[in-house]
């Protein structure tokens, strides 16, 4: 098993430019997060799904949207890149019984 | 806003001392958990405490929750270089509704020095 993937790993992009980071799963979880991580901040949820076909706001929302495409893909997009969005960019999936959390390894993002 | 505190944000020892780190919340829990992240990569669970529960052990690690002053610590004994990493407590539990998220301290960066 992959766990969970994530692309692109780095992305540089100008301010107003927009783009989708892709996550995937292959452990068969309900749930799926996107979570923001700044220095000294810790991790910030962005959305979340609790199950596919439900998405929903989570702490720091604004200027991003998602997809549950199905099961397996949770995706994150910025229409229109902001430098305050410079972070790095964790998805993470859960089992509905469960309470762990999977982490992917990141996209670190720098918008200009 | 954040759940809660972390405490040290840095700890710096030598292999083979014991490590602790302790974790403050604010609201009711359902459970408790803490994982690790090595540099530049992601977070890996380590070990999960329920609100019912006071202590619990994980090989090295050994977690304590005390749910009337909201707080927790994670103990490392022994420890080895490997154990350099930032650790991170987060708190789950939304009642019924079961979405499992989580909310994340900010974090104690552990150095462990050969």
């Amino acid at each position: 098993n992959a766990g969970v993937t994530q692309t692109p790993k780095f992305q540089v992009l100008k301010t107003g430019q927009s783009m989708t980071l892709q996550c995937a799963q292959d452990m068969n979880h309900n749930s799926m997060y996107w979570y923001r991580q700044d220095p000294g901040m810790g991790l910030r949820l962005i959305y979340y799904s609790a199950s596919e076909g439900t998405t929903d706001k989570g702490e720091v929302p604004n200027g991003y949207n998602v997809s549950r495409l199905n099961k397996r893909e949770f995706s994150l997009r910025l229409e229109s890149a902001a430098p305050s969005q410079t972070s790095v960019y964790f998805c993470a999936s859960r089992l509905y019984s469960a309470d762990t959390q999977y982490f992917g390894p990141g996209t670190r993002l720098t918008v200009l | 806003s954040q759940q809660g505190e972390e405490d040290p944000q840095a700890l710096s020892i030598q292999e083979g001392e014991n490590a602790t780190m302790n974790c403050s919340y604010k609201t009711s829990i359902n459970n408790l958990q803490w994982y690790r992240q090595n540099s530049g990569r992601g977070l890996v669970h380590l070990i999960l405490i329920r609100s019912n529960e006071r202590e619990k052990h994980s090989g090295r690690l050994r977690v304590t929750l005390d749910t009337s002053k909201k707080s927790s610590s994670l103990l490392i004994t022994a420890s080895r270089a490997a154990d350099t990493a930032s650790y991170f407590c987060a708190t789950g539990g939304d009642g019924s509704s079961n979405t499992g998220k989580l909310i994340f301290g900010q974090g104690t960066t552990l150095q462990v020095k050969p």
